[in-house]
């Protein structure tokens, strides 16, 4: 059974689009993270929430908007998508924020295409 | 405040030989220091953490790295490479202050035949 899933595994999109991407954890952890991935495989936290409450919402445009229905699931909505915003994100849940002392498990990524 | 560097973006060993991949770290405040293992088309998944308990910590696949406070240091090793430990490793700070683990910006370990 899949710790931390995530859909689609590929989207490929034109610019303009609008997409989501979801993501479950079944661990039963308060805390969920977006990161994105570039090219270069360079790792960046993009949000986290802890119990559907946003916590960390770093430097990202307002194109991209995560929301938290339970803290089961954390969602990333992307509008008006772009070029640069082809990479992998990944969903990563952990027992605490800023997962201090405890680890983060991530989810299996989402690579993302804008053409 | 903190930072993580990992030296050598790109490391390669033949198989057999010592995998050595080295991480130094910024903390304000005592650390919590972690590995992580990306094999390609995959998430990353945990290979050992440091949580002050010891410092020379055993992960799993035969990987230990031992936290010399000193030297601002959490160096990833393993005495034998295999073929399967090719792969995408990162290493990564967190504090109680912080509220976010931060990345390195990972190495490559290529094992040569």
């Amino acid at each position: 059974d899949t710790a931390v899933s995530q859909t689609p595994k590929y989207l490929v999109t034109q610019m303009g689009n609008d997409k989501s991407i979801k993501c479950e954890q079944n661990l039963g952890h308060d805390t969920m993270y977006w990161y994105k991935q570039d090219s270069k495989k360079f790792l960046k936290i993009m949000f986290s929430y802890n119990n559907k409450e946003l916590i960390i919402n770093e430097t990202v445009p307002n194109r991209f908007s995560p929301k938290s229905p339970d803290k089961a699931h954390l969602n990333l909505h992307i509008n008006s998508l772009e070029l640069g915003d082809s990479a992998v994100y990944f969903c990563a849940s952990s027992q605490q924020p800023g997962g201090a002392s405890y680890e983060q498990y991530f989810g299996p990524g989402t690579r993302l295409t804008v053409t | 405040a903190q930072s993580v560097t990992q030296l050598g973006s790109h490391v390669s060993v033949s198989e057999g030989a010592l995998v050595l991949l080295r991480c130094n770290y910024s903390s304000s405040v005592p650390p919590y220091l972690f590995w992580y293992v990306q094999y390609p088309n995959q998430g990353l998944q945990l290979l050992l953490k440091y949580t002050s308990a010891a410092t020379l910590v055993k992960g799993i696949n035969g990987f230990e790295a031992e936290f010399k406070k000193s030297e601002t240091s959490f160096h990833l090793t393993k005495p034998s490479a295999h073929m399967s430990d090719a792969a995408e490793y990162f290493c990564a700070v967190a504090n109680t202050n912080a509220g976010k683990s931060t990345f390195g910006d990972g190495t490559t370990l290529t094992v040569k035949p």
